[in-house]
């Protein structure tokens, strides 16, 4: 167990739907970031929060956004969605975010399915 | 842009045989190389961090090394369960970058 807790652990809905995850991180850690695995593709960053700001942009769309409260949990929020944003959504948490260093702990994922 | 290639995409072992695993990277400004198992359905578990060329991590069958330009995940004598995908990823100035990983599978 990573300490990082996302929910929910699996979602099915409908194509132009929205939906939110969340996510905890592990205690003490202020960087939390986002991922996205298909089938098909690796893990592909999306964000990343440290300590309620957004700190580095990878590969997310406009229709996803993200943010980061004051008791450090995070949401990612999908709109519109599409048959290809079907994938396991991971968050993951750092203990810091310095010049060095910053491996993370991952969730256990939430797994989307749009039909 | 920053790129982390794995190879080999998959590798097949005999329980016992020991192998490597290879990461090839390009990052500006490196500032830590890391290595993750990740079994199917299931969050990336982290392993190992790397900083700098030369360096070496242990634990229990595995080794990870660190050149300049890429780094190795020695598994000695594997067990069964250490089948998973094995992910490379690099951080640079600003965001960590995760390679494919190489599944592998490891045979009684």
């Amino acid at each position: 167990d990573s300490g990082v807790t996302q929910t929910p652990k699996h979602l099915i809905t409908a194509t132009g739907q929205r939906v939110t995850l969340r996510c905890s991180p592990r205690s003490g850690d202020l960087s939390v970031y986002w991922y996205q695995q298909s089938l098909d593709q690796g893990l592909q960053f999306l964000i990343q929060y440290y300590n309620g700001e957004e700190r580095a942009k990878g590969n997310i769309l406009e229709r996803f956004s993200a943010q980061q409260f004051p008791d450090l949990h995070s949401e990612l929020n999908l709109s519109s969605l599409e048959l290809g944003d079907s994938a396991l959504y991971f968050c993951a948490s750092s203990p810091k975010w310095g010049q060095v260093g910053g491996e993370q702990y991952f969730g256990p994922g939430t797994r989307l399915t749009v039909t | 842009e920053d790129q982390v290639t794995q190879s080999p995409e998959a590798l097949r072992l005999q329980e016992g045989e020991s192998s490597s695993l290879n990461c090839s990277y390009t990052v500006s400004g490196l500032r830590g190389l890391f290595w993750y198992r990740q079994d199917p359905g299931k969050g990336p578990e982290f392993l190992f961090t790397l900083y700098s060329a030369g360096e070496e991590k242990e634990k229990e069958r595995l080794k990870a090394t660190l050149t300049k330009k890429e780094s190795f995940l020695h598994i000695t004598a594997p067990k069964p369960e250490d089948s998973a995908t094995y992910l490379c990823a690099v951080r640079g100035y600003q965001k960590v970058t995760f390679g494919t990983g190489t599944k592998l599978q490891v045979i009684p």
